[in-house]
């Protein structure tokens, strides 16, 4: 595709509940960034994705964060037992190179909120 | 929290009037990039300023970086109410590389 897509655009979740955001990276793009941005803050960093071996999640929260990315394109963020204070965008974006050197492309994001 | 230091939060100026925000960071970085982010939407890249760089142009922009200091710029001349948006510095660190630190952003509106 031409940029990075993320679906869904927007999900509503009970608290307890899990949920799957998924991202589309560019093609053949090397390096996959989960993000999360509360409203009004930049985004902060969840993980990183180097093909696909996830090379630092130490931004992960909780262990009720998980990402892959087991094709090294696709990946997947999962969250379990959503809690209120899950609630943010989460931002995936790519880059052609390996780690935080270059340009990121960023997708448009998936709003979560969890009631 | 894992975010930088930007100022100021926000900036209200009139079409045409130049645009200065301002970026600290605590370690040493491999790079320095400044992203926009229209409302409701992603980010998107502006300018990235390596760490061996002290100043780069692209268009209206105008970056510079200062590593004894920890603090870069960004200069955004001539501005137009398209320039309406929020903008972020993001800091690659020199060890790892893998983790991208953003700022908290500087709220830009520019009055046609």
């Amino acid at each position: 595709g031409a940029g990075v897509s993320q679906s869904p655009r927007y999900k509503v979740a009970k608290r307890g509940q899990d949920v799957a955001l998924r991202c589309d990276p560019i093609s053949g793009h090397v390096s996959l960034f989960w993000y999360q941005q509360a409203l009004g803050q930049g985004p902060e960093f969840l993980t990183y994705f180097q093909n696909e071996a996830q090379l630092d999640k130490s931004g992960l929260p909780s262990d009720r964060f998980f990402a892959e990315r087991p094709e090294g394109s696709v990946s997947t963020l999962k969250i379990q037992r959503t809690q209120q204070e899950d609630s943010a965008v989460y931002l995936c974006a790519s880059s052609a190179t390996s780690g935080g050197y270059n340009e990121q492309f960023f997708g448009p994001g998936t709003r979560l909120t969890v009631l | 929290s894992q975010q930088g230091e930007e100022d100021p939060q926000a900036l209200s100026i009139q079409e045409g009037e130049n645009a200065t925000m301002n970026c600290s960071y605590k370690t040493s970085i491999n790079n320095l990039q400044w992203y926009r982010q229209n409302s409701g939407r992603g980010l998107v890249h502006l300018i990235l300023i390596r760490s061996n760089e002290r100043e780069k142009h692209s268009g209206r922009l105008r970056v510079t970086l200062d590593t004894s200091k920890k603090s870069s710029s960004l200069l955004i001349t001539a501005s137009r109410a398209a320039d309406t948006a929020s903008y972020f510095c993001a800091q690659t660190g020199n060890t790892g590389g893998f983790k991208t630190i953003f700022g908290a952003g500087t709220r830009l509106f520019v009055k046609a």
